[in-house]
């Protein structure tokens, strides 16, 4: 079964740092650009951020609002990909979910990691 | 930025009925690289449509897409109770990847 599984949220105070997982089973997880999304409570679906593959040189974006705080990484040896975020912000507080690209959107998606910043 | 805009915000209709919902961008979306994704309470949104008319697997066929350009719809020919979600519309084929604010599609 295509499955990712997010861990790694919780309570954060303002200026924290918190380091998400994302784990994979079922594909070939290194063929696949990665992607982060985020959803505040109440709120839309707001993109975080992408991974590419090894064979476009596991390059990274991000939105402008996260870039220079949050950092993208992947280990395809373990079929995970990971959020790493510094300096959190009370409006960071979202679930934030793991998403595959597949051949046109992102076709699979995690369960989704709460995450929220108060003091 | 490519700006997605959804209207309408919240459609009112009864099971068995066709809603359409469209989805404006501030500039031309290259390629077609539309999707739509649909979410229900509690769980992650669901690939329906990308490519701007090309269903993901797993789809029911009462869900098609159309449009190119700045101008795209998704329509559900007949409605069933478990299509009642929130719609949201996305584009991938420019940084940074963009959604729209969703639609609501609550029961009448």
């Amino acid at each position: 079964e295509v499955q990712l599984v997010e861990s790694g949220g919780g309570l954060v105070q303002p200026g924290g740092s918190l380091r998400l997982s994302c784990a994979a089973s079922g594909f070939t997880f290194s063929d696949h650009y990665m992607d982060w999304v985020r959803q505040a409570p109440g709120k839309g679906l707001e993109w975080v951020g992408r991974t590419r593959n090894k064979a476009n040189s596991y390059t990274t974006e991000y939105a402008a609002s996260v870039k220079g705080r949050f950092t993208i990484s992947r280990d395809d040896s373990k079929n995970s990909l990971y959020l790493q975020m510094n300096s959190l912000k009370t409006e960071d507080t979202a679930v934030y979910y793991c998403a595959r690209l597949g051949g046109g959107g992102m076709d699979v998606w995690g369960q989704g990691t709460t995450v929220t910043v108060s003091s | 930025e490519i700006v997605l805009t959804q209207s309408p915000g919240t459609l009112s209709l009864s099971p068995g009925e066709r809603a359409t919902l469209s989805c404006r961008a501030s500039q031309s979306v290259s390629s077609s690289y539309l999707a739509w994704y649909q979410q229900k309470p509690g769980q992650a949104p669901r690939l329906l449509i990308y490519g701007a008319s090309s269903r993901a697997t797993g789809i029911p066929d009462r869900f098609s897409g159309s449009g190119s350009g700045t101008d795209f719809t998704l329509t559900i020919s007949r409605l069933e109770p478990e299509d009642f979600a929130v719609y949201y519309c996305q584009q991938y084929g420019s940084s940074p990847v963009t959604f729209g604010q969703g639609t609501k599609l609550e029961i009448k």
